[in-house]
Formats: C-alpha cells, structure tokens, sequence
C-alpha cells in the first residue's frame, strides 16, 4: 500500500520570507499523481498545486512550486514570499495512476504552518 | 460554477440516532469520495463511487456506515446507530478522474455526544 510521510508536524516562518515544507511517499508504481492541499482554519480542502509523476519539470503555481525527486520518492513544497493567508495545514497527498482502478488520494498527516507578521 | 455541496455543516446528535450526510458532487464529475477527518487518524478514504458504482468501500468502519449514491448528483452517507468515535468532519470529494484534483465540499462537523 502506498503512504506518505510528512515529518514536520509544525513550522512557523516570518512573513515575506521562504518555507520549504516536506513530503516523501512510497509506491512501485511508476506514474502517479503528488498533490499539495491546503486548509485553513476554516477546514475548507483548497488545491495548491499537481504533479504529474512521468513529467521531469517541477510544478509552480505563482509562490508555489514543488521540488520533485522522483528516485527518491520526495516532493516538497515551497512557498516563496510567504503572507498571511498562507497560515493553514498543508497536507501531501498520493493518487494511482487511471488504470490501478482506485484513484483514492492517500493523506499525509500534514504540516502546520504560521506565518508570523 | 458551483463547487461540491455539502450538507448540514454541522450535525450535533446523540448517541444511537441515525445520522444522513449529504453530497451533491460539481456537475460532470464521475467519481465521487467520502473521506473522515479525526486527530487520531487523520484524513482517511471511506468509501469512492465511480459512475455511482461503489468501487472501493474498504474504509468504511463497520455495518453503522452505508453510503448509496443512486444518480450523478447526490450521494448520502448514513450510519445508524451512531457512537462517540464518529465524531470526525467528514468530506465529500468529486473530480473527472484521469488524474485530476479532486475538488473538496466544505465538510461537515459531525459531533455525537
């Protein structure tokens, strides 16, 4: 079965400056799909941003982008300018491919994150 | 465009009623989940319906949980009786598939006392 691993329960960065959150999964499989949610205290599940495991190139959204390894299963996230409304939980998350029949997502326990003014 | 609709939000009830969740996945999404938010165990996968076919019900807990989802755009989670342990939010989740985001409802905070 495929987990997810995210070792930094909390973190806290002044706010302007850069975060780098981690993610490191295990799978046989060899494409996938790596997510980044976000939830604020509102719990709402907001998308930050995909990767596509058989592309090479690193997914950025604006102040977002991942540092995708694929050899060594990691995928972080880094988020550049950090404001306030970047202060939520952030949660890693693992899909199979299409053809495995179950594109459930597989959670990470998330990270904690506060941007201090 | 509307996005996955959830509800009630919030749902206080005592132990031993019957409780009914409430999903209407965004229109043309095929695949629709339900996942449970507790301290203890995180976000976990309860059950995942694909053309309103149950294709994994393998995390629902126990016989208490039931999930039908009898057309494209409404999906119920029930369990009766309900315990203290199912006090947890509980997430309902629709995409496209094919490797797509899946796209979250608001949740709802489910509390048996």
């Amino acid at each position: 079965a495929q987990t997810v691993t995210q070792s930094q329960p909390e973190m806290s960065v002044q706010e302007a400056e850069t975060v780098t959150l981690s993610c490191t999964y295990d799978t046989s499989e060899n494409n996938y799909y790596l997510f980044w949610y976000k939830q604020p205290p509102s719990r709402q599940m907001i998308l930050v941003i995909r990767q596509e495991a058989y592309k090479q190139q690193n997914a950025t959204e604006n102040r977002f982008s991942v540092n995708f390894q694929k050899a060594a299963k990691s995928f972080s996230l880094k988020i550049s300018d950090s404001q306030l409304g970047d202060t939520a939980m952030y949660f890693c998350a693992f899909m199979n491919p299409p053809n495995f029949g179950n594109e459930k997502l597989t959670f990470g326990t998330g990270t904690r994150l506060t941007i201090i003014p | 465009d509307a996005g996955v609709i959830q509800s009630p939000r919030h749902e206080v009830t005592e132990m031993g009623q019957e409780v009914t969740l409430r999903c209407k996945p965004i229109s043309g999404h095929n695949s629709l989940f339900w996942y449970r938010q507790t301290m203890m165990r995180g976000l976990e996968l309860l059950i995942y319906f694909n053309n309103n076919v149950p294709i994994d019900d393998s995390g629902m807990p126990e016989d208490r949980f039931s999930a039908k989802m009898p057309n494209a755009s409404f999906s119920t989670l029930k369990i009766q009786p309900s315990e203290p342990r199912d006090s947890a939010v509980y997430f309902c989740a629709s995409t496209t598939g094919g490797g797509q985001p899946q796209h979250f409802g608001d949740g709802t905070r489910l509390s048996i006392l």
